[in-house]
């Protein structure tokens, strides 16, 4: 069984704050490691898909690093908005690459007006 | 136009019936899954599938099965469905693992 932690399991962050949030997963092994973002009521949408030891993505005021030797992910957001409140979803291939997304359980961030 | 879509949207139904949710994808995606949300919000890989391999999560039991009548759909056949299948279903597809992961909007299964 797959191992990928989320931490924290939820943050209250004041509008314009910037703030990150840390997936931890199986450094042996590793294929990818992808970010959605899942709004309620609505379907994960993907934000970053993530291969190579090292790597940083950017996409607006998201961004995340990637260290697969000591594995682990930061996701950060600059300037938070209220419409960034969503819970952050980050999941993990193995070697491979055949098996599906094993997901970690998320963090809920509420941005606070 | 729907990337990834899945019928019914919700279902309910009494223990003990079969049932299928269809899932549909018009990306020519190669690969697609499906995912079961548990009641903690959890999302687990149930299947993956390509044209060529299915991939079976072992902890799913084999009363759910897949079955691909071509490349764009992957639907979810579920026999003697029990209470505890009750959950949300998703489907999703993707040109490959390094590839985003495209969603359909989920199936809300009840089961009574």
């Amino acid at each position: 069984i797959l191992n990928v932690e989320q931490s924290p399991q939820s943050l209250h962050v004041q509008e314009g704050d910037s703030t990150n949030f840390t997936c931890s997963f199986p450094s042996s092994n590793f294929y990818a490691l992808h970010w959605y973002r899942w709004e309620t009521a609505k379907s994960p949408e993907a934000l970053f898909v993530m291969t190579l030891n090292g790597d940083e993505k950017k996409k607006g005021r998201i961004s995340a690093t990637l260290n697969t030797k000591e594995g682990y992910s930061y996701l950060y957001i600059k300037g938070s908005q209220p419409e960034d409140s969503a819970t952050y979803l980050c999941a993990f291939i193995p070697g491979g690459g055949a098996d599906g997304l094993t997901f970690g359980k998320g963090t809920h961030l509420i941005i606070q007006p | 136009d729907t990337a990834v879509s899945q019928t019914p949207k919700y279902l309910v139904t009494q223990m003990g019936n079969d049932k299928s949710i269809k899932c549909e994808q018009n990306l020519g995606h190669d690969t697609m899954y499906w995912y079961k949300q548990d009641s903690k919000k959890f999302l687990k890989i149930m299947f993956s599938y390509n044209n060529k391999e299915l991939i079976i999560n072992e902890t799913v039991p084999n009363r759910f099965s897949p079955k691909s009548p071509d490349k764009a759909h992957l639907n979810l056949h579920i026999n003697s469905l029990e209470l505890g299948d009750s959950a949300v279903y998703f489907c999703a597809s993707s040109q490959g693992p390094l590839e985003t992961q495209y969603f359909g909007p989920g199936t809300r299964l009840l089961v009574l």
